[in-house]
């Protein structure tokens, strides 16, 4: 099974600042990477898939990058609906999936 | 864009048995797609339960679980309801959780979700 971990579990940033979340694999997991973003109360969002690439409706602030082992979501100017809790999930090895702890961004 | 609809009891005791159906509408289960469920316990993250692929060809339809939950696990599907069922025995505490249905593919993991439904297990 591919373990997927997140850091850190939550960050405290201020409205406008920019924040990178990690996400690391156990093993390789190729661009097989998504990202979700959750509000409480909500179902998960896309963000990002394969990944780097932008869902449909996602905002450029959102920026993925990374392949292998090592991932990260970058958030530039965050605005007050980004405050949320933010998940990666591997699908490497389709269609069993993994996702990470998930990183909560809060308002600082 | 398709529907889909969890339901199902929602309070449970412990060892009994958790059935959740999820009814979709606007697209058929066995025209392509993985549909499954998804998990997540109160304040916590998210854990794939199990998918399913139901292909025009009987070679390609296969059943695939989650090995931590495996040895309770059975999802099974409805072709002339459109609809499929998970269902989990001897749950306990730890099953509780908010239990999603989903549907994805190999470029978008999880592309369509239920509302999610709150299953608690108590005694």
């Amino acid at each position: 099974e591919i373990v997927m971990t997140q850091s850190p579990a939550t960050l405290s940033v201020s409205p406008g600042e920019g924040v990178t979340l990690s996400c690391r694999a156990s093993q390789s997991v190729g661009s097989n990477l998504a990202w979700y973003q959750q509000k409480p109360g909500q179902v998960p969002r896309l963000l990002i898939y394969g990944s780097s690439t932008w869902a449909a409706g996602v905002p450029v602030r959102f920026r993925g990058s990374g392949s292998g082992t090592e991932f990260t979501l970058t958030i530039s100017s965050l605005q007050s609906e980004d405050f949320a809790v933010y998940y990666c999930l591997q699908y490497d090895d389709w269609p069993l999936l993994s996702f990470g702890g998930g990183t909560k961004v809060e308002i600082k | 864009q398709e529907q889909l609809q969890e339901s199902g009891p929602r309070l449970l005791k412990p060892s009994e048995t958790l059935s959740l159906t999820c009814a979709v509408s606007d697209y058929s289960i066995t025209s392509g797609y993985y549909w499954g469920w998804i998990r997540q316990s109160p304040g916590k993250g998210l854990q794939w339960i199990g998918s399913f692929y139901h292909g025009s060809f009987l070679q390609s339809r296969n059943t695939y679980y989650n090995p931590s939950l495996k040895s309770r696990l059975t999802i099974s599907i409805d072709t002339s309801e459109n609809q499929f069922s998970l269902k989990l025995t001897s749950v306990t505490a730890a099953d509780t959780a908010v239990y999603y249905c989903m549907r994805g593919d190999p470029v978008i993991p999880v592309a369509g979700w239920g509302q999610g439904t709150l299953v608690i297990v108590s005694s």
